[in-house]
């Protein structure tokens, strides 16, 4: 079984400070899909970034950046410059790639509050 | 692209009555369609998994006679909330899975904030 696990339950960052949440997965497959999502409180789910497990190269997109460590099975997204607007709450996800209903499983979520 | 539609939005309704929440995937065809329940300030929980055509798959715990889910075309998939208490009162979200399966992205609806008095 698979699971994710995001030990910060809430997070306060000062604007334009960068903010690294953390994520750590535990799963026995050896090809998977890590994701992070932002939602913030109007409740849509919003795609960050994704990192494949094969993947020579952490992610990037524009301000956000992965920080995959394989070995030990962490993936923390980093946000840098954090504006107003990037509070919300965080999900890392996993999708084993053996999975062919491709579920994802979800950790229990980073709430980040960015103070002015 | 990749945009899934889900309606409605919000919805209130009496104990007893069924509510039926719609999800659309607006510019590409939705293969696999999974409907999530979060409470407030928790993550979501998976509760059923759908294939266009055939019948969902729950998750354990997940009734399937309260939670009825329809994936009859490949643009449209439906959870109904049969005779609903207000336990069930919840935010229900929908994701479609695009792409191939080791590319594939999810997409996911915007939601639904359900509200049984």
């Amino acid at each position: 079984a698979q699971k994710i696990t995001q030990t910060q339950p809430g997070m306060f960052v000062q604007e334009k400070e960068a903010v690294t949440l953390d994520c750590t997965y535990d799963t026995s497959d050896p090809s998977y899909g890590l994701f992070w999502y932002k939602q913030p409180s109007s409740g849509e789910m919003i795609f960050l970034i994704y990192q494949g497990s094969y993947d020579q190269q952490n992610a990037t997109e524009g301000r956000y950046s992965l920080n995959f460590q394989k070995a030990r099975k962490s993936a923390n997204l980093v946000i840098s410059a954090s504006q107003l607007g990037d509070s919300a709450m965080y999900f890392c996800a996993m999708r084993p790639l053996t999975d062919s209903w491709g579920k994802l499983q979800f950790g229990a979520g980073t709430q980040v509050v960015v103070t002015p | 692209g990749a945009v899934v539609s889900q309606h409605p939005s919000w919805v209130i309704c009496k104990s007893g009555t069924s509510v039926k929440i719609e999800c659309r995937s607006l510019d590409f065809q939705a293969t696999t369609m999974f409907w999530y329940r979060q409470f407030p300030k928790q993550s979501l929980m998976l509760m059923a998994t759908s294939n266009e055509g055939s019948k969902a798959t729950y998750e354990q715990g997940v009734e399937k006679d309260k939670f009825l889910i329809n994936h009859a075309s490949l643009t449209l998939s439906t959870l109904t909330v049969t005779s609903a208490h207000p336990e069930d009162s919840s935010f229900y979200i929908c994701s479609a899975r695009w792409g191939r399966q080791g590319t594939a992205g999810y997409t996911f609806g915007s939601g639904t904030r359900l509200t049984v008095v």
